[in-house]
C-alpha cells in the first residue's frame, strides 16, 4: 500500500492479557515511531527506530512495553499483562529520514485502538 | 528537552471568522516546529512545518504559522474558517540536531460553527 498501514484497527482484550500491534510502514522510509493517543492527553511518545542504529526507547512506559523492527521494516508493539490504563489509540508514524536531518514529514498510520476490560 | 504547550483543548469559531491556535514552546537547542492535523478516524497529517528558514511558513488548506522567538511561540492562523477545518490540530517540535522524535502538545480541538 501507498501509506503507513496498521493492524488490528480495533483490539478489545482481558486485564492481563498480551497484545501485539503491527506496523507497516512506508516502502523506503528509515525512521519509524510508536506513539500513544489517549483522550484529552495528546500524543506520547513510546520508541524511535532509525535504520540500523539502536531504538530510543526512552517514552516507554514500563517494562511491560516493548517494540522491534524486523529488516528494516515492519514493526510490532507488544504490551504484556495488560492494564487498563494502556486503553488508548496505538499510532505508528514512518518518515523518509530521521527527524534530526532536516525535519522529515511524519506520515501516520491510522492507528490502532486498544480497549482493555 | 524540549516541549510544546498548547492553549485551549477546544476552540469554537463561527464559518468566515478568523482561526487562532496557539502553541508555545520549550527548547534549549534551536527547533524544527510543526503543526499537524487529525480529521475524525483518520491518522494526523502535516499542515506545516518551521526548519530555521523564513519565520512565516504557509501550508495546506490556507493555514499559516509565524515563529516569533523572542515569544517562544508558533501560532497557527487562518483569516477565514470553513467547516471542513473542523479537526484536532497538534503542535510538534523537535530539536533542530540530532536524532530525536517529535515531542507533540496536547492537542486543540477546533469546531466550526455555520
Amino acid at each position: 500500500g501507498a501509506g503507513v498501514s496498521q493492524s488490528p484497527s480495533n483490539k478489545v482484550t482481558e486485564k492481563g492479557k498480551d497484545v501485539e500491534l503491527r506496523c507497516d510502514p512506508i516502502s523506503g522510509h528509515t525512521a519509524l515511531y510508536w506513539y500513544r493517543q489517549s483522550l484529552g492527553q495528546g500524543l506520547e511518545f513510546l520508541i524511535y527506530f532509525q535504520g540500523n542504529s539502536a531504538p530510543d526507547k526512552s517514552g516507554l512506559p514500563s517494562d511491560r512495553f516493548s517494540a522491534e523492527r524486523t529488516g528494516g521494516s515492519v514493526s510490532t508493539l507488544t504490551i504484556q499483562r495488560t492494564q487498563q490504563e494502556d486503553s488508548a489509540v496505538y499510532l505508528c508514524a514512518s518518515s523518509e529520514r530521521g527527524q534530526g536531518a532536516g525535519g522529515g514529514e511524519l506520515f501516520f498510520g491510522e492507528g490502532s485502538r486498544l480497549t482493555v476490560l | 528537552a524540549q516541549s510544546v504547550t498548547q492553549l485551549g483543548s477546544h476552540v469554537s469559531v463561527s464559518e468566515g471568522a478568523l482561526v487562532l491556535l496557539r502553541c508555545n514552546y520549550s527548547s534549549s537547542v534551536p527547533p524544527y516546529l510543526f503543526w499537524y492535523v487529525q480529521y475524525p478516524n483518520q491518522g494526523l497529517q502535516l499542515l506545516l512545518k518551521y526548519t530555521s528558514a523564513a519565520t512565516l511558513v504557509k501550508g495546506i488548506n490556507g493555514f499559516e504559522a509565524e515563529f516569533k522567538k523572542s515569544e517562544t511561540s508558533f501560532h497557527l492562523t487562518k483569516p477565514s474558517a470553513h467547516m471542513s477545518d473542523a479537526a484536532e490540530y497538534f503542535c510538534a517540535v523537535t530539536p533542530g540536531a540530532g536524532r530525536r522524535a517529535l515531542t507533540f502538545g496536547s492537542g486543540t480541538r477546533l469546531q466550526v460553527q455555520p
